[in-house]
Order: structure tokens, then sequence, then C-alpha cells
């Protein structure tokens, strides 16, 4: 089985400011991480995903992702906030062998100006 | 290039009706997923196409449910004497088909309203 959490149902910051979305992941063998976000009526748009290697993701529109092993995690960042910036963001993970993806709740973010 | 598109974007109807969800593919994919996202639920994936066949339809959650795809592009979910509780947004994604690996890009969704 695999899992994903998202601690946080809502992050705030304010604009300019570092984010940290976080994600943590239960699953068996090497996981496949992706992190997607949505706009209001709008469907998920691909940010970034780690497969192997640097364990720092660098993805779309200044966002990156950081691969813990040992704390299971992949929380998503971006040094410099921007209003622009608030959406729904969702985590997901795919083990090894299969094709589906497994989504945490999801987390808002909300950037104040 | 063009992407995922889904139609109708909305669909009200009324309980006990049928309704069918189209999808069509980022050209050239040959995997495409059907995805439920609902305030409850979150994220729910039902369906999972390789070409025009479906190894993986485990999370379809009733025999009302039933999705097919032809020419290993087009595909269409049916629901069957909806229900109340099956209002959601369904989202459509397809990805090359390459393996765990792939990135799955996804459509803007229809969104689906039971009275």
């Amino acid at each position: 089985a695999q899992s994903v959490a998202q601690p946080e149902d809502q992050v705030n910051v304010a604009e300019g400011n570092p984010l940290t979305v976080k994600c943590t992941y239960s699953v068996s063998g090497n996981p496949y991480l992706f992190w997607y976000v949505q706009y209001p009526n709008r469907g998920l748009q691909f940010l970034l995903k780690y497969i192997t290697g640097d364990n720092l993701v660098k993805g779309s529109y200044g966002f990156e992702a950081e691969f813990n092993k040992s704390q299971t995690s992949f929380h998503l960042k971006k040094p410099s906030a921007l209003v622009s910036d608030s959406a729904l963001y969702f985590c997901a993970v795919r083990r090894w062998g299969y094709s589906t993806l497994t989504f945490g709740k999801g987390t808002m973010l909300l950037v104040s100006p | 290039g063009a992407g995922v598109s889904q139609s109708p974007s909305n669909k009200v109807t009324e309980k006990g009706k049928d309704v069918e969800l189209r999808c069509d593919p980022i050209s050239g994919h040959t995997a495409l997923y059907w995805y439920r996202q609902s305030l409850g639920q979150g994220l729910e994936f039902l369906i999972y196409f390789q070409g025009n066949s479906a190894p993986d339809k485990s999370g379809l959650p009733s025999d009302r449910f039933s999705a097919e795809r032809t020419g290993g592009s087009v595909s269409t979910l049916t629901i069957q004497r909806t229900q109340q509780e099956d209002s959601a947004v369904y989202l459509c994604a397809s990805s090359f088909g390459q393996g765990d690996t792939d990135t799955q890009y996804f459509g803007p969704g229809t969104r689906l309203t039971v009275l």
C-alpha cells in the first residue's frame, strides 16, 4: 500500500517570504514523488517530480522540493512567494511497478500582499 | 501543443439518470487515467487504461461506473443511475505510458452535480 500525508490544510505566508508545503509518504520500495498545483476551477498542473538522483529537484515557477529518504518527506519550497502562487497544492506518490498515483488531501497556500 | 481536454465542463443531472463524460488525451499518450475529486475524499483513482485495455479498474466505486477507450485515444466514463454521492469533479489525465516515471498531465475536469 502507499499513502501520502499533507499535515497542513492551509499555509499562510507573506509575499516575498520563503514558503514550505509539507509532504510525507509511505510506500514499499523506491518511491516516485510528484507535486501538482490546482488553481480555482482548473485541473492539476504538474510542478516537479523526484525519480532518482539528486535529492533537490527544481521545477516550474521557481518551485523546488527536497527528497529526504530517512524522514520519508518531500517538502515543496520556494525562496520568495508571490501572491499568484496562492492555490491548492497536491503531493503524490507512485510505487515502483505501479502506474497509478496516490494523492495527499491537498494544502491550500495563501500568499498575502 | 494541445493539452488534455474534457467535456462537458459542467453537467447537472437528476438522480437516477445516466451520464457520459468524455476525455481527449494528449496526442501520442498511450496511458489514460480517470480520477474523482470531491470535498470529503480528496483525489481518488478510478481506472487506468494502457491503449484500449484497462489493466487497473480497482478504483471504480460500484458497478454503476464503467469506462471505455477506443482507438487508443478518446475515453468515456459512464455513470448509470446517478446518485447524489456521485457529485464531484471528474478528472482525466494522460501520459506517454513509458512506466513508473511517467508524468501524468491533467485535463480541466468535468464538474458533475446530481440533484
